[in-house]
């Protein structure tokens, strides 16, 4: 089955720093590349998402980029504010059939006002 | 609409109890999910209903039985649970399994077995 590896596990910064959060996947079926942002007591909520046949994904501070060689992709985000405190997940999908999410254990990110 | 609703918010049961847990979506998504997730780790998949047929159950114990009544519902039985069963669990739902759609969450219900 598909693995994910995420790292780091925590991120300090400065605000107006930038962030950046990396994964690793093992399935070279996976085609599908969501974030969720999940703030403490709520609920995880899609962020961005990226397709296997797109490089790099943008929205205002948040870009996400892939590298389906490597197997590997990242979520940066720029000019970090103290609302962007909170556990990112990544996550990578199987399409084709049921759709499985396999999700990276969470980074969590701590934007220093 | 573009929630995903549970109910209820917060759950006390005991061993012995039965107790069931709701979920509702009016998106007209035709996958839903139930997921359970522990402090501090990811959610973890325990069940995937594909236009309301049960396609994929990860080896959950049967003291969890799910139940897809029609499109917009989905709700988790509960029986004799442990105490280790005490988590929040999500439900969410996506347009549609094998699709690049990501997943509405609800916000959980966070069960405590006593």
């Amino acid at each position: 089955g598909e693995n994910v590896e995420q790292h780091p596990s925590t991120l300090s910064v400065q605000e107006g720093d930038s962030a950046v959060i990396k994964c690793t996947y093992s399935d070279s079926a996976s085609n599908y590349f969501p974030w969720y942002k999940q703030e403490l007591g709520k609920r995880p909520q899609l962020i961005i998402d990226i397709r296997s046949n797109v490089g790099e994904k943008k929205d205002q501070r948040i870009a996400v980029t892939l590298n389906k060689t490597a197997k590997h992709f990242s979520l940066h985000i720029t000019e970090t504010q103290p609302e962007d405190s909170a556990v990112y997940f990544c996550a990578a999908t199987s399409s084709g059939g049921y759709q499985k999410v396999t999700f990276g254990i969470g980074t969590k990110l701590q934007v220093i006002p | 609409d573009t929630e995903v609703t549970q109910t209820p918010k917060h759950l006390v049961m005991g061993m012995t109890n039965k107790k069931s847990l709701k979920c509702e979506q009016h998106m007209g998504h035709r996958a839903m999910y139930w997921y359970k997730q522990k402090a501090k780790k990811p959610p973890e998949l325990m069940f995937v209903y594909s236009y309301e047929k049960l396609s994929i159950n990860e080896s959950v114990p049967s003291r969890f039985s799910p139940e897809c009544p029609n499109s917009s519902l989905l709700n988790l039985h509960l029986h004799a649970l442990q105490p280790e069963d005490s988590a929040l669990y999500l439900c969410a739902s996506s347009q549609a399994p094998g699709t690049f759609y990501g997943y509405t969450f609800g916000s959980g219900t966070r069960l405590t077995v006593v």
